[in-house]
């Protein structure tokens, strides 16, 4: 069946680096852009950064770009999201996303990341 | 960069109920661009309705969205206990994406 499974997430202290990667199953991984799309604990959803389909274009948000890279292999159906200089504010559950179209149809069931000293 | 303001937060409903929930652009959104999400407690969101009216497949037609411009409204025609949820709405742009805050639907 179609999915995507995150791993990566976990305890890290500020100023840190941590690496999340996410696993796409059963759909042709390399004609999808993907997003990540993070939730800090108890609140909404924040749009984190995207890669177009051939992985030529990343776009990033204000709150992450020059911190945050978003790569993929489309050999290995993988999607990664290299986090630097990580903050306390990036507390998060991180969502891997497939989009089609211009909406968010498959979502992974995300992989908590906590910033802590 | 284009807000979604979401109204109300909370919305208190009995199963049975009809529920409207209000999303408003600070900028004119394109149609193709609107989306509905609902999420319940411990997982990921689900797409419910995308191009502003078009349901995803599996969704119920008690689930129904409208509008234009700046305002967007999703429609729960008869709740039904799985669908006390929060549901964001969300507008694609080119180069960045936006949720709105969220309206938790609770049970009165």
């Amino acid at each position: 069946q179609v999915e995507l499974v995150e791993s990566g997430g976990g305890v890290v202290q500020p100023g840190r680096s941590l690496r999340l990667s996410c696993r796409a199953s059963d759909f042709n991984f390399k004609t999808y852009g993907m997003h990540w799309v993070r939730q800090a604990p108890g609140q909404g959803l924040e749009w984190v950064a995207n890669i177009w389909y051939d992985g030529n274009t990343q776009n990033y948000a204000d709150s992450v770009k020059g911190r945050f890279s978003v790569s993929r292999d489309n050999s290995k159906n993988t999607l990664d999201l290299q986090m630097d200089s990580l903050r306390v504010d990036d507390t998060a559950v991180y969502y891997c996303v497939r989009a089609t179209g211009y909406h968010f149809d498959i979502w992974g069931r995300g992989t908590l990341v906590i910033v802590s000293s | 960069e284009i807000v979604l303001t979401q109204s109300p937060g909370t919305l208190s409903l009995s199963p049975g109920e009809r529920a409207t929930l209000s999303c408003r652009a600070s900028q004119s959104v394109g149609s193709t661009f609107l989306a509905w999400y609902q999420q319940k407690p411990g997982q990921a969101p689900r797409l419910l309705i995308y191009g502003t009216s078009s349901r995803a497949p599996g969704i119920p037609d008690r689930f129904s969205g409208s509008g234009s411009g700046t305002d967007f409204t999703l429609t729960i025609t008869r709740l039904e206990p799985e669908d006390f949820a929060v549901y964001y709405c969300q507008r694609s742009g080119r180069s960045s994406w936006t949720f709105g805050q969220g309206t938790k639907v609770e049970i009165k």
